[in-house]
């Protein structure tokens, strides 16, 4: 799977919007981009997937830049639920392999501040 | 709609003893997923049940980690002799397949061993 670069940290006010970026840039064809984030004694939580197009779910939405080298979450309105690790990983398309063995690096700490 | 349950929350127990740890996944999800997280770490893949296929172990760390799944929903982690080093917080998902569809996962199981 494809490396991926995240900023350590990031601040946020409440009720702004937070800005997630991840640098994918050796991302092949086939590769999905992940969004998962762990608050603090929590499991993980996924958040949003997409390949090519953006996408938009009810927690965030996921902006992939057109050579699909990088990528930005998007929480328009972040709360203080919102602080937490995020990790951005990427992933092969297709069934098979062992390629559903997650891995996460070291993610971007947002914290939303009051 | 309920997601993945892992009971206990907190294990705590002497070495030498086993454990059970138990997850239970979403409804209609063929693929389970074992990881565990120690402090500050990654995740670290344990084990792979789809469907009726013979499970991917390659993951357990030793021959007295064990887990089964029985009936293609409940599946049991087992540790036997436990080890300080065992200590950890062991974190089930699941996903509709093991393809690249999202796994989700239970806040997990804080094993510690004194």
């Amino acid at each position: 799977d494809a490396k991926t670069t995240q900023p350590p940290s990031m601040d946020c006010a409440e009720g702004r919007a937070a800005n997630l970026p991840c640098n994918h840039s050796t991302i092949s064809g086939n590769e999905y981009v992940y969004w998962y984030r762990q608050i603090h004694s929590q499991g993980p939580q996924y958040i949003i997937h997409g390949l090519k197009n953006n996408e938009t779910n009810e927690m965030a939405s996921l902006i992939i830049t057109e050579d699909r080298k990088s990528s930005t979450l998007i929480l328009p309105h972040a709360t203080l639920r919102d602080t937490a690790v995020y990790y951005c990983i990427v992933r092969v398309a297709f069934r098979g392999g062992s390629n559903y063995k997650l891995t996460f690096g070291k993610g971007t700490l947002l914290t939303v501040n009051p | 709609g309920a997601g993945v349950s892992q009971s206990p929350s907190n294990k705590v127990t002497e070495k030498g003893k086993d454990v059970e740890l138990r997850c239970d996944p979403i409804s209609g999800h063929t693929a389970l997923y074992w990881y565990r997280q120690s402090l500050g770490q990654g995740l670290e893949f344990l084990i792979y049940f789809q469907g009726n296929s013979a499970p991917d172990k390659s993951g357990l760390p030793s021959d007295r980690f064990s887990a089964e799944r029985t009936g293609g929903s409940v599946s049991t982690l087992t540790i036997q002799r436990t080890q300080q080093e065992d200590s950890a917080v062991y974190l089930c998902a699941s996903s509709v397949d093991g393809g690249n569809q999202p796994q989700h996962f239970g806040d997990g199981t804080r094993l510690s061993i004194l």
